[in-house]
């Protein structure tokens, strides 16, 4: 997999928006960045993915940087139940075992 | 809704002893995955498998085997079980598909091995 480089920790204040940066520079053309999170004692969670346009969906958007080298997720109105660490995976094409990384821990402070 | 459910949720075996953690998806999904977690080192794979009775040995498989005899069902074993196995344990399946790497994962074991 591509490899990706994410913050170790991150605090953000309970209702702001959060931005999780991630950087993926030896990222190929038709290779998808992908972003999970695991809350305390579950198993990770698949949160949102995307190829070179932005994405939005129920838990999160996506911005993914024209040259693709870099990209950030943003949960608009974070809460409580967002603190977990947040995984960031560039898996390579045609490879469907993904590699997880150390992944950000994002605490939402009250 | 989807469901990955692993066996035990908590789990106690003796050094040399052979475990058996099970996985089972009703997703009808063709991959299924073994990862172990640990402290610092973040998820790591231990076996994954595309198909019925096909394996694939991920990033640290040595002390471990699996079996897929049907395709809803993954089991991870420990042929004799050491200490340094004690971790948790996460099952994951997911779509066959080159672009669709979204895995559904159960809640996981913790295993301790004493």
């Amino acid at each position: 997999d591509a490899k990706t480089t994410q913050p170790t920790s991150m605090d953000c204040a309970e209702g702001r928006a959060a931005n999780l940066p991630c950087n993926h520079s030896t990222i190929s053309g038709n290779e998808y960045v992908y972003w999970y999170r695991q809350i305390h004692s579950q198993g990770p969670q698949y949160i949102i993915h995307g190829l070179k346009n932005n994405e939005t969906n129920e838990m999160a958007s996506l911005i993914i940087t024209e040259d693709r080298k870099s990209s950030t997720l943003i949960l608009p109105h974070a809460t409580l139940r967002d603190t977990a660490v947040y995984y960031c995976i560039v898996p390579n094409f045609g490879n469907e075992k993904l590699t997880f990384g150390t992944g950000t821990r994002l605490t939402i402070i009250p | 809704d989807v469901k990955v459910t692993q066996s035990s949720r908590y789990l106690v075996k003796r050094t040399g002893e052979k475990v058996f953690l099970e996985c089972v998806q009703d997703m009808d999904h063709e991959n299924m995955f073994w990862y172990r977690q640990d402290p610092g080192l973040g998820l790591r794979l231990i076996y994954f498998s595309y198909d019925v009775k096909m394996k694939e040995k991920g990033d640290i498989p040595e002390g471990y085997s699996v079996s897929r005899e049907k395709k809803e069902r993954f089991s991870l074993i420990l042929e004799s079980a050491s200490t340094n196995q004690t971790s948790m344990y996460l099952c994951a399946s997911s779509l066959a598909g080159t672009t669709n790497e979204k895995l559904f994962f159960g809640s996981g074991t913790q295993l301790s091995v004493l």
